[in-house]
């Protein structure tokens, strides 16, 4: 079975500062794909960054980049350059090749301070 | 309209009632989805449909029943429902597996559910 956790469940960062939100992830299979999103206050999942497990570099997406350590089954996503707009609920989430069921960690609410 | 869109965005029922939701994907897409997020609880997949057909039932209670009319529209049919069936619904669409590399899955804004 796949796992995903997120073991913040809540940061504080400053505006303008980096952050980095820890995910790992648990899976038998050797394909699979990863995925973050982000949840405003709003309810809506806005996809964010993804990264495949056979994918040789770390995917990057604007301020958004993957931390992804395949022998430690970590993918944690970093902002750099924080802004009071990133302040949201965010979700790593992984699929398996052949699946289409997204299975979610619990998230990490962020908090950009000014 | 662009992007997946529910309504209601807010719903209020009694134990007794029989309500629907409604989500529709302007994104052309042919496969949509069903999540219920609780609080304190990962989101959780409920039903999977590609062009139409059922391909998934995540062991979702029969009180919970799909419908998928077209690869448009997604609809969630509610009756005899629980207290704590109360969550956030959140209706997904994407490309059917193997069309893209990511099949990322592109979310409504959910619809609020409180039953009373």
């Amino acid at each position: 079975a796949q796992k995903i956790t997120q073991t913040q469940p809540g940061m504080f960062v400053q505006e303008k500062e980096a952050v980095t939100l820890d995910c790992t992830y648990d899976t038998s299979d050797p394909s699979y794909g990863l995925f973050w999103y982000k949840q405003p206050s709003s309810g809506e999942m806005i996809f964010l960054i993804y990264q495949g497990s056979y994918d040789q570099q770390n995917a990057t997406e604007g301020r958004y980049s993957l931390n992804f350590q395949k022998a430690r089954k970590s993918a944690n996503l970093v902002i750099s350059a924080s802004q009071l707009g990133d302040s949201a609920m965010y979700f790593c989430a992984m699929r398996t090749q052949g699946a289409q069921k997204l299975v979610f960690g619990q998230g990490t609410r962020l908090t950009i301070n000014p | 309209e662009t992007g997946v869109t529910q309504t209601p965005r807010h719903l209020v029922m009694g134990m007794t009632n029989k309500k629907s939701l409604k989500c529709e994907q302007h994104l052309g897409h042919n496969a949509m989805y069903w999540y219920k997020q609780s609080a304190k609880k990962p989101l959780e997949l409920m039903f999977v449909y590609n062009f139409k057909e059922q391909t998934e039932n995540n062991s979702v209670p029969s009180r919970f029943s799909p419908e998928c009319p077209n690869s448009s529209h997604l609809f969630l049919h509610l009756h005899t429902l629980q207290p704590e069936d109360s969550a956030l619904y959140l209706c997904a669409s994407s490309q059917p597996l193997g069309t893209s590399d990511y099949n990322e899955q592109f979310f409504g804004p959910g619809t609020r559910l409180t039953v009373l």
